[in-house]
């Protein structure tokens, strides 16, 4: 099992350039999530999927949209970059709420620059 | 938004040392999730507590959930250079999805 997978891993875009980042997980779980990681803000929690065609906003979600393409991938849009935007993403995984213990498994991130 | 105290924010121990750290919550959580970070990678899950007072262990790792349900702590004992990264706590509350990251404690062992 490759678990959750990002493509792709490095990207700088100009100011204004839209672009998708992909995630997939082969584990079968029903929610995903995309995070943004900053130096010393840990983790923020962009959008959610709670499950297959469902979306909802997290803590930081101006700028972005999300699409749950179906149970395995959800993709996060920048539709007008910023450089407030550089960033590293994160999308994560786990089982529906109440169903296991809804632990959050990580991929390995995408590096976004924002020029 | 809301997000975890932290502490310590960085580590500089040596080799074989014992690490304690620890995370604080104005909020009762029903679930504690610790995780490792290396340098261009995600998180890793390592220890999940999901019981007031649980004390857990993978390895030379012990998490305990702390009683009062705000706090949860994190050993490392006889600590070795592959320690070395970033360690993240993260808090849920019953009934929701989202986990509340803390910001990191950063450890580096000098060998």
């Amino acid at each position: 099992n490759a678990g959750v997978t990002q493509t792709p891993k490095f990207q700088v875009l100009k100011t204004g350039q839209s672009m998708t980042l992909q995630c997939a997980q082969d584990m079968n779980h029903n929610s995903m999530y995309w995070y943004r990681q900053d130096p010393g803000m840990g983790l923020r929690l962009i959008y959610y999927s709670a499950s297959e065609g469902t979306t909802d906003k997290g803590e930081v979600p101006n700028g972005y949209n999300v699409s749950r393409l179906n149970k395995r991938e959800f993709s996060l849009r920048l539709e007008s970059a910023a450089p407030s935007q550089t960033s590293v993403y994160f999308c994560a995984s786990s089982e529906a709420l109440g169903v296991g213990n809804n632990e959050q498994f990580f991929g390995p991130g995408t590096r976004l620059t924002v020029l | 938004g809301q997000q975890l105290n932290q502490s310590p924010q960085s580590m500089f121990i040596q080799e074989g040392e014992d690490v304690s750290m620890n995370c604080t919550s104005s909020s009762i959580f029903n679930t504690w999730l610790w995780y490792k970070q290396e340098p261009g990678e995600g998180p890793v899950l390592l220890i999940a507590l999901y019981k007031a007072g649980e004390l857990t262990s993978n390895g030379r790792l012990t998490a305990q959930f702390g009683i009062t349900r705000k706090d949860s702590f994190l050993n490392i004992s006889a600590s070795i250079p592959s320690d070395v990264g970033i360690y993240f706590c993260a808090g849920r509350t019953s009934g929701t999805y989202k986990y509340i990251f803390g910001t990191g404690t950063r450890l580096k062992v000098l060998a």
